[in-house]
């Protein structure tokens, strides 16, 4: 049973690009959490989707990110016109429902110029 | 959520047992104490929880105190591939807003040779 995967593992962008980090959830998981931890710092939660939806997304910035999880296909961190403050690792994580127990991916690098 | 209390760092001498101590003294009926580890640069990985019973795995054990208000996580045999930060978390299980886990400053543990 594969683990969450995620891609890219690393991403250089110049300011102003975009940046699109995937995220693929453990067979059988419905739940999907994106966390970002900048350096040197802890882990931030961000977002929770389920499939089509936004549970929680009281971690995000209110500007440049959005997150989705279609119905098919991977989760999706989205970060407009980038900034170097957006350098971090964004690690994502997956669960079955109701249980405590969240899977983590190995995280994308995100590296802004 | 309840507060957490853990050290900001420790040592441990290969092959002894290393005991990472949490405080939880705000903890309710009802939430659960999950531990957590970051080997560095990569994801989180589950450890351990439990209720008020102490509990034990592969990876470790758990002791919660019978008020419930700490925790100690034991790592019997303690080696080299577990240094990491360590992080305590105290939530419900059960609840509609998903699994979300509010990661603190957690215990940097040094392994040495």
């Amino acid at each position: 049973n594969a683990g969450v995967m995620q891609n890219p593992r690393h991403l250089v962008r110049r300011r102003g690009q975009e940046a699109r980090l995937r995220c693929s959830p453990m067979k059988g998981h419905s739940h999907v959490y994106w966390y970002r931890q900048l350096p040197e710092e802890g882990l931030k939660f961000m977002v929770y989707l389920q499939k089509e939806n936004i549970i929680d997304e009281s971690g995000m910035p209110k500007e440049r990110f959005s997150a989705e999880f279609p119905k098919e296909g991977p989760s999706i961190l989205r970060i407009q016109q980038v900034v170097r403050g957006d350098s971090a690792a964004y690690f994502c994580a997956s669960s079955p429902v109701y249980t405590g127990e969240l899977f983590f991916g190995e995280g994308s690098r995100l590296t802004v110029l | 959520d309840a507060k957490t209390t853990q050290p900001p760092s420790m040592d441990c001498a290969e092959g002894r047992a290393a005991n990472l101590p949490c405080n939880h003294s705000t903890i309710s009926g009802n939430e659960y104490v999950y531990w957590y580890r970051q080997i560095h640069s990569q994801g989180p990985q589950y450890i351990i929880h439990g209720l008020k019973n102490n509990e034990t795995n592969e990876m470790a054990s758990l002791i919660i105190t019978e008020d419930r208000k700490s925790s100690t996580l034991i790592l019997p045999h303690a080696t080299l591939r577990d240094t990491a930060v360590y992080y305590c978390i105290v939530r419900v299980l059960n609840n509609n807003a998903g699994n979300m886990l509010t990661f603190g400053g957690g215990t940097r543990l040094m392994v040495k040779p």
